[in-house]
This record gives C-alpha cells, sequence and structure tokens, in this order.
C-alpha cells in the first residue's frame, strides 16, 4: 500500500466548474499537508500549505484536512483554462523534512 | 527573485551510458535536494543537501548514482551507467531553511532524461 493515494485522473471540466481533487494517506504522524501545482514540462509549484486539521482558503482555492479520516481536499472555485495542470499533493510530519508526493491528478478545463 | 536553474533540459543518452545534471538553487538557499519524477508518478527524494554536507542519501541508488554540492551552491547530479528504468525527470528543489523543517520548496523546471 502506498503511503498517499491520489486518484491519477484526469479529470475534465467546463470552465466555471468546482474542481474536487483529494488525497488519502496511512502515516497517522503527518500534520503538514501541501499541494503543488505542476504545469507541462515545470516543476511543481506550492499552491496551499496546511499544519494540521482544518480548512484554508486563498482566493478560488480552499484546502480541508480531516487527520480522523487521513484525507485532505483541495477545492477550485470559478475554474479557469489556466487552471488547467497535474495537482500533487504532499506531505510530512512534524521536523520531518522529507515530502510523500500523491501520484497527482492531471486537470483540464475546458473554455 | 530568480528561480531555480537547471540543465539541460533534455537528454538522451543510451543504456550504460554517463550523464549529469546541473543546478543552482536560489541565492541564499541553504537546503537543496535532487527529486526523481518517474512519468505518473510523484516525485522521490534522491538526496538531500544542507549548505555541501548530504543530510539524506537513503533513497539514492549508490552504485550508480551520485551527487555533489561543492562550496554550498550549486549541485550536479551523475548517472553512470545509465539504464532503461532511469527515464524520468530529475528535479532540483531548494528552501531557504535548516534540516528539520518543513520549509516551502522551490522547483526548478527539471531535466527530462531518456534513457534508449
Amino acid at each position: 500500500q502506498k503511503e498517499v493515494e491520489q486518484d491519477p485522473g484526469p479529470l475534465s471540466v467546463p470552465e466555471g466548474a468546482i474542481v474536487s481533487l483529494n488525497c488519502t494517506y496511512s502515516n497517522s504522524a503527518f500534520q503538514y499537508f501541501m499541494w503543488y501545482r505542476q504545469y507541462s514540462r515545470k516543476g511543481p509549484e506550492l499552491l496551499m500549505y496546511t499544519y494540521s486539521s482544518g480548512n484554508k482558503e486563498d482566493g478560488r482555492f480552499t484546502a480541508q484536512v480531516d487527520k480522523s479520516s487521513k484525507y485532505i481536499s483541495l477545492f477550485i472555485r470559478d475554474s479557469q483554462p489556466s487552471d488547467s495542470a497535474t495537482y500533487l499533493c504532499a506531505m510530512s510530519a512534524s521536523g520531518d523534512y522529507k515530502l510523500s508526493f500523491g501520484a497527482g491528478t492531471t486537470v483540464t478545463v475546458r473554455a | 527573485e530568480a528561480g531555480v536553474a537547471q540543465s539541460p533540459r533534455y537528454k538522451i543518452i543510451e543504456k550504460r551510458q554517463s550523464v549529469a545534471f546541473w543546478c543552482n538553487p536560489i541565492s541564499g538557499h541553504a537546503t537543496l535536494y535532487w527529486y526523481q519524477q518517474i512519468l505518473g508518478q510523484g516525485p522521490k527524494l534522491l538526496i538531500q543537501f544542507q549548505n555541501n554536507g548530504v543530510v539524506d542519501d537513503s533513497q539514492l541508488p549508490k552504485d550508480r548514482f551520485s551527487a555533489e554540492r561543492l562550496k554550498g551552491v550549486d549541485s550536479t547530479l551523475k548517472i553512470q551507467p545509465a539504464k532503461l528504468e532511469d527515464s524520468a525527470v530529475y528535479l532540483c528543489a531548494s528552501s531557504l531553511v535548516a534540516y528539520g523543517t518543513n520549509e516551502k520548496l522551490f522547483f526548478g523546471s527539471g531535466t527530462q532524461l531518456s534513457v534508449l
């Protein structure tokens, strides 16, 4: 069993739709949860960073963490064609620099 | 602010040949990472440097992979000899602060390696 599971998709939505992405994990020591966005032929770029449980909102993006279920989510509201990318979840334990990444979900937003 | 620079962008070699990748992190970033990203998978950490010392190389295949970070700035990752399964994107990342913290990583665009 992988430490972090992420549905690879692909996911195709019309412009303006809400995009819902999620990851599950098995390591209960994970405390830091991140979402990275990776455009084609580019490196990952940090999008959201959350510590422990709860919600965090940044513009059109909302990250949710449910540690009791070992489940994290990213929601993109009013999606735009520029949101078309691969979204990677990543997580680490407190004081541990190692990031465990999901496989990434490829999202296409159709104009 | 200049980002993490990597070269070359693409490399095609035959198996058993050698190859080297170069990375220049963001100025002032103490920590440098090399990740391997195989198609359809998330990045996997190969090696982490804190200044010019190795913090973690537990997932580096040391029989064929080597890396150095001379003078605590730029870094080189080498593969010798390459195998077909080494085909991947090699990502360099850097972060500002020290080992043991959960600091934001900045990634370069990567080097895409194809081994034929």
